[in-house]
């Protein structure tokens, strides 16, 4: 069974630090991996994905993660951190056993500090 | 990428009754979820939305409770029947198409809540 776990529910960055968002993954087939942000009171936007191809990804407000299958992870990095960041970001892995099913991970909302 | 348009986008409602939240995307998809996000929590399915049959339901989550169409590819509909506070929640629908689009495009949510 696929499932995702990200450590830390909550993680605190000075403005202009790096962000780095953990995400780990099982997955009995090759996952589709994303990362997904949300807003207060808004819906999920897609940060990025890796399906297939080029194992670093890059995505939306220049967040990027790394696909490390030797490690299962996932993990998403922002070389410096802004204040408009700071939202609940959600890993998720999606499989094809017979059905495509997305799985979340439990979150990890991030804090930025000025 | 689909346009995901989830009505209503919010409601207040009296424990025992019902509430039908809608999902018309603007292109037909090959496949459509319901989610719940409970509060402060992740999200979790609660099915898949099959076009001409019934919908695949997760572990812990019943037709009776959570009933869903799927008349043609580009609408459904999630019921929420006999509510109770527990319910409140956002719920929300998702839809994928080819493999390089699957899964990414979520509707803006229903936060409904049981009073």
């Amino acid at each position: 069974a696929q499932s995702v776990t990200q450590l830390g529910s909550h993680v605190s960055v000075s403005e202009g630090a790096l962000v780095l968002l953990r995400c780990n993954y099982s997955s009995s087939v090759p996952p589709y991996l994303f990362w997904y942000v949300q807003y207060p009171n808004q819906g999920l936007q897609l940060l990025l994905k890796y399906t297939t191809g080029a194992t670093l990804v890059k995505g939306i407000n220049g967040f990027e993660a790394e696909f490390k299958k030797s490690e299962t992870s996932f993990h998403l990095t922002k070389p410096s951190a802004h204040m408009s960041d700071a939202a609940e970001y959600f890993c998720a892995v999606t499989q094809n056993t017979g059905g495509f099913k997305t799985i979340f991970g439990a979150g990890t909302r991030l804090f930025v500090k000025a | 990428s689909a346009v995901i348009s989830q009505k209503p986008s919010r409601d207040i409602c009296q424990r025992g009754t019902s509430l039908t939240i809608q999902c018309q995307v603007d292109s037909q998809v090959t496949m459509m979820f319901w989610y719940r996000q409970q509060p402060g929590q992740s999200l979790t399915l609660i099915a898949t939305a099959n076009q001409g049959s019934e919908a695949t339901y997760e572990s812990g989550f019943v037709i009776d409770k959570f009933p869903i169409s799927r008349p043609n590819l580009t609408f459904s509909t999630l019921t929420v029947s006999n509510m109770s506070p527990e319910d409140s929640s956002i719920y929300l629908c998702s839809v994928g198409g080819d493999l390089s689009n699957y899964g990414y495009t979520f509707g803006s949510g229903t936060r409904l809540t049981v009073v």
